[in-house]
C-alpha cells in the first residue's frame, strides 16, 4: 500500500498572495493530479504530470502553476490568491494515466 | 463535454434500508467510457469505491453495486442494506480519452448519504 500527503491541511491567505500546497506520495506512481473542488461542485483538474519534471494543464490551470522536480512529489501554487476564494485543492497519483487515481486529503485554502 | 449527473444530496436513509444513488452521464468519446464510484468517508480522502470499464458488467464493492448500461448511459450505485458506517459523500466519475493519450476524469457533484441508526 501507499499513501498520498498534503500539506499543509489548512491554508489561510491574503488577496494577491502567492501561496504553495504540497503533495508527496510513496506509490511510485508516475502520474499525479491536482484538482480543485468548490463546494457543491464536482473536482476539477488544475494541473497534471505523467512524468518528473513534465506539466500539463487542465482546465482550471488560469491563476495556477506547478511544479514536479521528483517523482514523489508535485507541488501547485496559487499566483494571486482572490479575496473571499474558498475550495479545497486535492492530489491524487496513478500508475499511468487512465489508472485509478488515489487522493490524498485535501488542503482547504480560505483567502481573507 | 463530458458530463456526470448524480442524485443530489443530501440524502438520509435507516440503518438496514435499501440504498440507490443515480447517476448518468453523457460522454463526447465514440469508445465507451469508463465509470467509477469513489467515496470520501468523514476525516479522510476520497478513495475508490469500485469501476468497471466494460459496458454491461456489474461492479461490487463492500456490499454495493453499480452495473454499466450504456442504453440507458447509466451507472446507479445500489446496495441492499446500509450501515451507519456507509455514511460518506459518494462520487460518480467518468474516465475516456479524447484526443490521443488524453485521458480525462469527469466527476459529478457528489451526494451526501447519511445512515440514522
Amino acid at each position: 500500500g501507499g499513501i498520498i500527503t498534503q500539506t499543509p491541511k489548512f491554508l489561510i491567505g491574503q488577496e494577491g498572495q502567492k501561496l504553495t500546497l504540497k503533495c508527496q506520495q510513496n506509490f511510485n506512481h508516475d502520474t499525479m493530479y491536482w484538482y480543485r473542488q468548490d463546494s457543491g461542485k464536482g473536482l476539477r483538474l488544475i494541473y497534471y504530470s505523467i512524468t518528473e519534471n513534465d506539466l500539463q494543464k487542465g482546465d482550471l490551470s488560469e491563476g495556477y502553476d506547478a511544479s514536479r522536480e521528483k517523482k514523489s512529489s508535485f507541488s501547485l501554487t496559487v499566483t494571486s490568491a482572490q479575496k473571499n476564494e474558498m475550495a479545497v485543492f486535492l492530489c491524487a497519483s496513478s500508475i499511468v494515466r487512465g489508472d485509478t487515481q488515489y487522493f490524498g486529503p485535501g488542503t482547504r485554502l480560505l483567502v481573507l | 463535454g463530458d458530463s456526470v449527473t448524480q442524485t443530489e444530496g443530501p440524502v438520509t436513509v435507516s440503518e438496514s434500508e435499501s440504498l440507490i444513488i443515480n447517476c448518468t452521464y453523457s460522454a463526447t468519446s465514440i469508445a465507451y467510457p469508463n465509470l467509477f464510484w469513489y467515496v470520501r468517508y468523514p476525516g479522510e480522502g476520497l478513495q475508490l469505491l469500485l469501476k468497471v470499464i466494460t459496458a454491461g458488467q456489474k461492479g461490487s464493492s463492500r456490499g454495493f453495486e453499480a452495473t454499466y448500461n450504456k442504453e440507458t448511459t447509466s451507472f446507479h450505485l445500489q446496495k441492499a442494506s446500509v450501515q451507519e458506517s456507509d455514511s460518506a459523500v459518494y462520487y460518480c466519475a467518468l474516465g475516456e480519452y479524447s484526443g490521443g493519450s488524453n485521458y480525462k476524469l469527469t466527476f459529478g457533484k457528489g451526494t451526501l448519504l447519511t445512515v440514522t441508526p
